[in-house]
């Protein structure tokens, strides 16, 4: 199976600055589409996931633009630009290129 | 929108079965495939089984296969997750997720349902 890892697990953030979660991939991402079923979500407490981001870097609709995600291959980034207090949560990476599909153990956001 | 309803969880002993289900809205339910998820308590996610639209592929975890079983009902818009001979190590939330278009992740997902076995 695909493992994922993602860094840091902790995440302590101020208001207002930004925060970048790293995952990294035991084998490439690429599809034999051409296509990378890479996906970040979001999980607050309390709460059911949430997809944020899907194909690497495309945002679903109604997740605010202070999310962005990128990478390729192996490597793979998600960054809030500006953290806001509704942000605070477990971000999780998962993989759907090759089955089973994966996820990573996850990065808890919480605000300094 | 689309809505995804989770019921039949509860506490089991181990050993026994219970079936869950997915009660799908606000979507043509036969177009797409489905998810089960689970959460073990403070844990993070695993993937348990996944259901095309027509019913005639179904995958599962190593973890569950054999004991559990994925199955859905078109015509009622519900997606079920049979398990049998459950395990202390099954306890967990379980999610149901409906599959985007042209991808083979999960996009929307369900509030959860808590399943735990305990003697």
């Amino acid at each position: 199976d695909v493992v994922l890892t993602q860094s840091p697990l902790s995440l302590p953030v101020t208001l207002g600055q930004p925060a970048s979660i790293s995952c990294r991939s035991s084998q490439s991402l690429v599809y034999s589409d051409g296509n990378t079923y890479f996906n970040w979500f979001q999980q607050r407490p309390g709460q059911s996931p949430r997809r944020l981001i899907y194909k690497v870097s495309n945002r679903d609709s109604g997740v605010p633009d202070r999310f962005s995600g990128s990478g390729s291959g192996t490597d793979f980034t998600l960054k809030i630009s500006r953290v806001e207090a509704e942000d605070v949560g477990v971000y999780y990476c998962m993989q759907a290129t090759h089955w089973p599909p994966t996820f990573g153990q996850g990065t808890k956001v919480e605000i300094k | 929108q689309v809505q995804l309803v989770e019921s039949g969880g509860g506490v089991v002993q181990p050993g026994r079965s219970l079936r869950l289900s997915c009660a799908a809205s606000g979507l043509t339910f036969s177009n797409y495939g489905m998810h089960w998820v689970r959460q073990a308590p403070g844990k993070g996610l695993e993937w348990v089984a996944v259901i095309s639209h027509d019913e005639v592929n179904k995958y599962y975890a190593d973890s569950v296969k054999g004991r559990f079983t994925i199955s859905r009902d078109n015509s009622k818009n519900t997606l079920y997750l049979q398990m049998n001979s459950l395990r202390a190590e099954d306890t967990a939330m379980y999610y149901c997720a409906k599959v985007p278009p042209g991808d083979y992740g999960m996009d929307v997902w369900g509030q959860g349902t808590t399943v735990t076995v305990s003697s």
